[in-house]
């Protein structure tokens, strides 16, 4: 079974720093799909950005970037110019692909600091 | 962008009660999904459903719930007697059958029982 970790309950940055969020799976599968998301105190889930395992080119979505390392099994996120509308739990999430379903960590709290 | 709809946003129900959560998945998409999250805890996997049957169901997925596609639009997620520690967010996903790690989320139904 695939497991999904995320060591840092809660993380705090200065408005405007970089931070960045970590995550670790496992699985034995060769390809797959890792994702993160972010949920708002409104509790919706939105995708923050999406790595598909084939492909060695790291991610990247405007402030958003993932540092993906398939033989470390790693898949940490980085939010660069950070900004107060991106405090939110983060959710690292797993999927074998297939229509398979989805593996979330525990999340990270992060809080931006003004 | 197409969306998934679920409502209603939040329901209050009596413990033992029946309660139904509705969701209208993205309308090209032949995968469907129940997730829960309990309040401060990471999001678990309830049950996948493809073909008009369940396609895998976790261990939570017991007895009391059931997963139906009434018509060509809804799928909805029964809960036959509802416990306290039904009490949880729960978010429908849906993916369509070529891009399977497009999940699409909605916006969940807050269940609260009393």
């Amino acid at each position: 079974a695939q497991t999904v970790t995320q060591s840092q309950p809660e993380m705090s940055v200065q408005e405007a720093e970089t931070v960045t969020l970590s995550c670790t799976y496992d699985t034995s599968e060769n390809n797959y799909y890792l994702f993160w998301y972010k949920q708002p105190p409104s509790r919706q889930m939105i995708l923050v950005i999406r790595q598909e395992a084939y492909k060695q080119q790291n991610a990247t979505e405007n402030r958003f970037s993932v540092n993906f390392q398939k033989a470390a099994k790693s898949f940490s996120l980085k939010i660069s110019d950070s900004q107060l509308g991106d405090t939110a739990m983060y959710f690292c999430a797993f999927t074998s692909g297939g229509n398979e379903k989805l593996t979330f960590g525990t999340g990270t709290r992060l809080t931006i600091i003004p | 962008e197409p969306e998934v709809t679920q409502t209603p946003s939040h329901q209050v129900t009596q413990m033992g009660q029946e309660v139904i959560l509705r969701c209208v998945p993205i309308s090209n998409h032949l995968y469907f999904y129940w997730y829960r999250q309990i309040l401060g805890q990471k999001v678990e996997f309830l049950v996948s459903f493809y073909n008009n049957e369940i396609s895998e169901k976790s261990e939570i997925f017991d007895d009391q719930f059931s997963v139906e596609r009434p018509d060509g639009s809804n799928f909805t997620l029964k809960i036959r007697s509802t416990k306290l520690e039904d009490s949880a967010m729960y978010f429908c996903a849906s993916t369509h059958a070529s891009a399977a790690f497009y999940y699409t989320f909605g916006s969940g139904t807050r269940l609260t029982v009393v």
